[in-house]
């Protein structure tokens, strides 16, 4: 079974860091682009950012750039996501997702349960 | 960045009747590859969104024939014909023609009544 695992998440002040995990098992996991999408309390879904399949591209949401990084580790079938300069405004739970394995394919196919991120003093 | 608007925000349904969710996008979803990259995903409360339908009306295995997808251009239709109670939930549209960012309808809540 397509399995995505997030772990990393927790209570940190505004200014502080924190680092995603998103541990995949069940597919071939350097075959797919990687996403985090993430969900604020009570609102909707808002996609932060996106890595190719040998990592040589990265893509973000406006309002991370600059303070998140998104990397991976092939070996480890294994997503990342380094939050720095954490802002209120970015608690949520944080999903991994499958993004595309082709340029014609649909992304999302695929989402782990998701792990809270709480920013506040 | 492409705008998705749904309507409605919120629609409670009688078990067995049918719904439908409307998604409208600020421009064409017409990628240059001629595919159109929307699709629908559905999220139970407390679970992670599942992808239902992309390329506007492909079902993913496993999704019931009862959800149907249609439209054009900017105009797209989540439809389901008859409503069982473990639809229930939130429905998002969502556009990956351009990218980056992939961008994402406000949501429209299914309710039974």
């Amino acid at each position: 079974d397509v399995q995505l695992v997030e772990s990393g998440g927790g209570l940190v002040q505004p200014g502080g860091s924190l680092r995603l995990s998103c541990a995949a098992s069940g597919f071939s996991f350097s075959r797919y682009r990687m996403g985090w999408v993430r969900q604020a309390p009570g609102e909707g879904l808002e996609w932060v950012a996106s890595i190719k399949q040998d990592g040589s591209e990265k893509y973000y949401v406006d309002s991370v750039r600059g303070r998140f990084t998104i990397s991976r580790d092939n070996a480890k079938n294994s997503l990342y996501l380094q939050m720095n300069t954490l802002k209120n405004e970015d608690t949520a739970v944080y999903h991994c997702a499958r993004d595309r394995e082709y340029s014609d394919s649909s992304p999302f196919d695929c989402w782990g349960q998701g792990t809270l991120v709480r920013v506040s003093s | 960045d492409i705008v998705l608007t749904q309507t409605p925000l919120s629609s409670p349904v009688t078990l067995g009747q049918p719904a439908s969710i409307s998604c409208r996008s600020s421009q064409s979803l017409v990628h240059s590859d001629g595919n159109t990259y929307l699709s629908w995903l559905h999220q139970r409360p407390g679970q992670p969104p599942r992808l239902l339908i992309y390329k506007i009306s492909n079902r993913l295995y496993g999704v019931p024939d009862r959800f149907s997808g249609s439209g054009s251009g900017t105009d797209f239709t989540l439809k389901i014909s008859g409503v069982e109670a473990e639809d229930v939930g939130v429905y998002y549209c969502m556009q990956a023609t351009q990218f980056p960012p992939y961008t994402f309808g406000q949501g429209t809540k299914l309710e039974i009544k």
